[in-house]
This record gives C-alpha cells, structure tokens and sequence, in this order.
C-alpha cells in the first residue's frame, strides 16, 4: 500500500524567511495529493492541493511541487509570518482508491517575530 | 459547498463505557465519509470510510464500529471504551471529488 513520508518533524524560521517541508510517496499510482494546516486544537484545513498532471501550483504566499518521477512533493511558504506557526500534514490518494487519504506524520513549523 | 457537523465536542468517558460519536454533513449529496483518529501530537489515522449508505469499510482492527444510517450521516460507536480509545477523532467529507474536509472533531478522554 502507499507510505508518505514527510520532513523535516520540526521547522523553526524567522519572521519573513521560507520554509519548505518535503514528502515522498510510495505508490506511482497516487495522483492527488493535499495540503493541511492545521493550528493547535482545530480541525486540519485544506491549504493547496495539486494532481498528478501539473507540476507546480501556487496561491499567494504557498505554493506545492511535484516530481512524479522522483516521486516527491513539497509545499513552499514565502515570507513566512507568526501565523503560519501550526502543524503541516501532506498526504497522498489515487483514484478508483475511494479517495483515501495517506497522511505524512506533520511537520511543526514555529515562525518566530 | 459543504458543512460538517460533529457532536458532542468534547467527552470524558469511563474505561468500559459504550461510545456513540456522530458526524452529520450538509451541502453534498452521496459523499464518501471517512473516520481519523489523532492521538495527541501525532498524525491522523484513518478508521473507516464508507460510499453510501451502509457501505462500511475499516482500515484498523479494533474495538470500534461505525455505521452510515443516512446518506449524511456518519456514526462511530463503542460497545467498550479501552484508555487507548483516547484521542481526538475526526469526521470528513468528500463530495464530488477528491477533496476531503474534516469537521471540527470530538475529543474523547477516556479515564
């Protein structure tokens, strides 16, 4: 079955610096593959996803890439600011699997002012 | 778009005690519904999912169980609670595709 694998567990940066936080996946057949944030007791939220068929998505500040060929993914925030400071997941599904999800383990980022 | 609804939010319940968690979801029809369980500080691990109505499918050996009544609602439930059973569970929803939101969750302390 599909591994997603995610590092670093921990990120610390200063205001304004980036960050980028890196999965590998397992299965050549996953073929969507999301973004969560999620802040300290709250539900994870849905930040950026992107399909096997583009290899780079960016909104504002993020953005995620994709080497099918590696098969890794990373999630990229510019100017990173305090409230980016939560717990990252990325996690990868393929279709015709009832679009389950396989989650990384998170990575913590701090951003410090 | 879609809104999930799970109750209660929080619960403390005695080792050996039954449990019912339920999940109901609005704005999608026939959405594939999926049960995590976080333990504090760590990543989520998927329960149950299910299709439709009564189309169960469990990814973990254990004491829980879950049921889909209605087309949008989802149940996870406990004959036993174990202190393990312990953790933050999270009901989500994927209608019309691949994305899956996750609703506010329930936290279960079991004493």
């Amino acid at each position: 079955g599909e591994n997603v694998e995610q590092h670093p567990s921990t990120l610390s940066v200063q205001e304004g610096d980036s960050a980028v936080i890196k999965c590998t996946y397992s299965d050549s057949a996953s073929n969507y593959f999301p973004w969560y944030k999620q802040e300290l007791g709250k539900r994870p939220q849905l930040i950026i996803d992107i399909r096997s068929n583009v290899g780079e998505k960016k909104d504002q500040r993020i953005a995620v890439t994709l080497n099918k060929t590696a098969k890794h993914f990373s999630l990229h925030i510019t100017e990173t600011q305090p409230e980016d400071s939560a717990v990252y997941f990325c996690a990868a599904s393929r279709s015709g699997g009832y679009n389950k999800l396989i989650f990384g383990a998170g990575t913590r980022l701090a951003v410090h002012p | 778009s879609q809104t999930i609804h799970q109750w209660p939010a929080t619960l403390v319940q005695p080792v050996g005690s039954p449990l019912s968690l339920e999940c109901t979801v609005e704005g999608t029809s026939n959405p594939n519904l999926y049960w995590y369980r976080q333990a504090a500080g760590r990543g989520l691990q998927l329960l149950f999912y299910s299709v439709g109505i009564g189309q169960i499918s469990s990814e973990v050996p254990q004491n829980l169980s879950a049921s889909r009544p209605q087309d949008r609602q989802f149940i996870l439930s406990s004959k036993k609670l174990l202190l393990s059973d312990s953790g933050f569970y999270l009901c989500a929803s994927a209608g019309g595709g691949e994305t899956q939101y996750f609703g506010p969750g329930t936290r279960l302390l079991v004493l």
